[in-house]
């Protein structure tokens, strides 16, 4: 089976500009994750959904940042306006909510950079 | 509040040494999942293992294995005969148990993780 998918790997752009990163979790998942890493602040959670629902977006930094996931299959984080301090890397992960199967799998993320 | 700690910033063995990588956490939860992660040069993040907060029995997977004491909150990770192929970032994560969201997860909570370089 294919793990999660994540595009694009790499995303140069500038200050101002609209970002826009995609998931596609692992089929079957019910739950899905966006993570933020930076050298500052290391791994931090952004967002998650639980059958397409945001559950809990106490993480994002701002206004500035937004997420959907209109179906199942595919989420997408959104930075509009983008800054230099967005840059970092962007993972997305997915899990199962089936007893013992807790852990998350992670996505091989996107590597921001705002100029 | 959550926090998982691992006081070790950097470690630095020689090939077929073995190392330990310590991880303290803290939580008000009595039923929670503590996890390893590997992160290789390569950037993704790799699953190791997952350990429920009932269950303090050790794991041994090959040459990896897992402390779990909840009496001092840590559940440290050994590497025997350590490889250079084992060198990566390794993150040690915290899941609290949600019954509010029909008794699953909750998000996990990374420490800063720990960089092991294995020298040949």
């Amino acid at each position: 089976d294919a793990g999660v998918i994540q595009s694009p790997r790499h995303e140069v752009t500038e200050m101002g500009q609209e970002v826009t990163l995609r998931c596609k979790p692992i089929s079957g998942h019910d739950y899905l994750f966006w993570y933020r890493q930076t050298m500052m602040r290391g791994l931090e959670l952004l967002i998650y959904f639980n059958n397409n629902v945001p559950i809990d977006d106490s993480g994002m930094p701002e206004d500035r940042f937004s997420a959907k996931m209109p179906n199942a299959s595919f989420s997408t984080l959104k930075i509009q306006p983008s800054e230099p301090r967005d840059s970092a890397v962007y993972f997305c992960a997915s899990s199962s909510r089936d007893p013992g199967s807790y852990e998350q799998y992670f996505g091989p993320g996107t590597r921001l950079t705002v100029t | 509040a959550q926090k998982v700690t691992q006081a070790q910033t950097e470690i630095s063995v020689v090939e077929k040494e073995d190392v330990t990588l310590d991880c303290v956490y803290e939580t008000r939860d009595t039923t929670y999942y503590l996890f390893w992660y590997k992160q290789p040069p390569s950037g993704e993040l790799v699953f190791l293992i997952r350990r429920n907060s009932f269950d303090e029995q050790n794991e041994i997977s090959g040459r990896y294995s897992w402390n779990f004491q909840k009496s001092t909150s840590s559940f440290n990770f050994t590497i025997t005969a350590s490889q250079v192929v084992d060198s990566a970032v390794y993150f040690c994560a915290l899941s609290e148990f949600s019954p509010h969201y029909g008794g699953s997860q909750g998000n996990l909570i990374f420490g800063k993780g720990t960089k092991l370089s294995v020298k040949p």
